[in-house]
């Protein structure tokens, strides 16, 4: 079956330390995304990617890194300079950037302790 | 740039109906609309592009209108598994969606 994965479900992180979010899609997209949602509000934008080797950021860019070395993969990792890293963060792919339905991976919940 | 959604929230019983709005105030071109449930990841619902064409779901009907930059998710006779947030994300300007706050939906027996 094709579709996105992400891992882990759930992760809980001490301050100062960095993380990765996983992100993996086998539906052959070229536009990878990535959201964080908090409670209550709806999904925004932290870094995009277009094509292999180039990606973009988005609204709320500060704190995070990606790299998109492969098509199907598009990792998402929060640093330590992300003031308020609790959140639920949401991968996204399609099949090309404009005007496409984007399919969401399951989310990754993250916690700091 | 974020576009609006009104209500906010709404509460109906199976078999009402439910209209949610969506408004934005600069030109749109195209509007995707989104359904998700607790704890879970958004679904694609529908797509509305400028012009006319329209795709997505056959329970669920929208309207799109360019000229007062509003679209109008329109939920008929519904059903308990119609309870969710439903959101709706106009395009940006490099092929990025922007997503709104969502109405959240509770469909009672």
């Amino acid at each position: 079956d094709g579709g996105i994965t992400q891992s882990p479900k759930y992760l809980f992180r001490k301050e100062g330390q960095n993380v990765t979010l996983s992100c993996e899609q086998n539906l052959n997209h070229d536009a990878m995304y990535w959201y964080r949602q908090d409670p209550g509000q709806g999904l925004r934008l932290i870094y995009y990617s277009q094509i292999v080797n180039d990606f973009q950021k988005g609204d709320i860019a500060e704190g995070y890194s990606v790299s998109r070395e492969k098509k199907e993969s598009f990792p998402l990792t929060v640093t330590s300079a992300q003031k308020n890293p609790t959140a639920f963060y949401l991968c996204a792919s399609s099949l090309y950037s404009y005007n496409n339905e984007q399919f969401f991976g399951p989310g990754t919940r993250l916690t700091v302790l | 740039q974020q576009p609006v959604q009104s209500p906010q929230a709404v509460i109906l019983r199976e078999g009402e109906d439910a209209v949610i709005n969506c408004s934005s105030s600069k030109a749109l071109y195209s509007v995707h609309w989104y359904r998700q449930k607790h704890g879970e990841a958004p679904v694609f619902l529908m797509i509305l592009l400028k012009g006319g064409e329209q795709k997505g779901h056959d329970k669920i009907s929208a309207s799109f209108n360019e000229k007062k930059q509003q679209s109008s998710l329109y939920l008929t006779a519904s059903q308990l598994s119609y309870s969710g947030t439903y959101f709706c994300a106009v395009g940006g300007s490099q092929g990025n969606l922007i997503f709104g706050k969502g109405t959240k939906l509770s469909v009672k027996p």
